[in-house]
């Protein structure tokens, strides 16, 4: 079993603060790694797809780093938003497309 | 825009019952996949095709099978409903190792 870990579990912070949150994964036979969004009634939505070490993506707030040689990923969010409430999960890919997800980080910020 | 479809929101079904999950995408993707989300586990793999009539056991595959007869159908099958498969079932489908794309979700309960 391919072994994908999250941390933290969970996240409680105030509106404005910056967090970021780790997902390790196997360092050998990787593929890719996604990351994901989850809101509360809705289905995970996509974020970043990253392929090569040393890979870094962004998306207005949220950003993604890639290190495939020591086997993790970091997202950040600068200046939370309450709107940003989800859980974050990241995905292991194999070659030929299988998606092994991470347990997730669930994030609560407060206004 | 994909679309990925669940044929049930909500689903209750009795102890001993087969029971079929059934998923249909619209966008001719290889890989289509069944994940079951329980609190604290992030999305656990159950069962994952890369092609019709081809599958592949996921994490936890006990207590279930799987069809796909047609690119565009995966079904998940409870061959014998049990209470500890009350879970929220989701389906995705992909094209190779690029994001997914996911259901709405169904949430089972087995009494």
């Amino acid at each position: 079993i391919l072994n994908v870990e999250q941390s933290p579990q969970s996240l409680h912070v105030q509106e404005g603060d910056s967090t970021n949150f780790t997902c390790s994964f196997p360092s050998s036979n990787f593929y890719a790694l996604h990351w994901y969004r989850w809101e509360t009634a809705k289905s995970p939505e996509a974020l970043f797809v990253m392929t090569l070490n040393g890979d870094e993506k962004k998306k207005g707030r949220i950003s993604a780093t890639l290190n495939t040689k020591e086997g993790y990923s970091y997202l950040y969010i600068k200046g939370s938003q309450p709107e940003d409430s989800a859980t974050y999960l990241c995905a292991f890919i194999t070659r030929g497309g299988k998606l092994i997800f991470g347990q997730g980080t669930e994030l609560s910020v407060k206004p | 825009d994909v679309k990925v479809t669940q044929s049930s929101r909500y689903l209750v079904k009795r102890t001993g019952e087969k029971v079929f999950l059934e998923c249909v995408q619209d966008m001719d993707h290889e890989n289509m996949f069944w994940y079951r989300q329980d609190p604290g586990l992030g999305l656990r793999l159950i069962y994952f095709s890369y092609d019709v009539k081809m599958k592949e056991k996921g994490d936890i595959p006990e207590g279930y099978s799987v069809s796909r007869e047609k690119k565009e159908r995966f079904s998940l099958i409870l061959e014998s409903a049990s209470t500890n498969q009350t879970s929220m079932y989701l389906c995705a489908s992909s094209l190779r190792e690029t994001e997914a794309f996911f259901g709405q979700g169904t949430r089972l309960t087995v009494v």
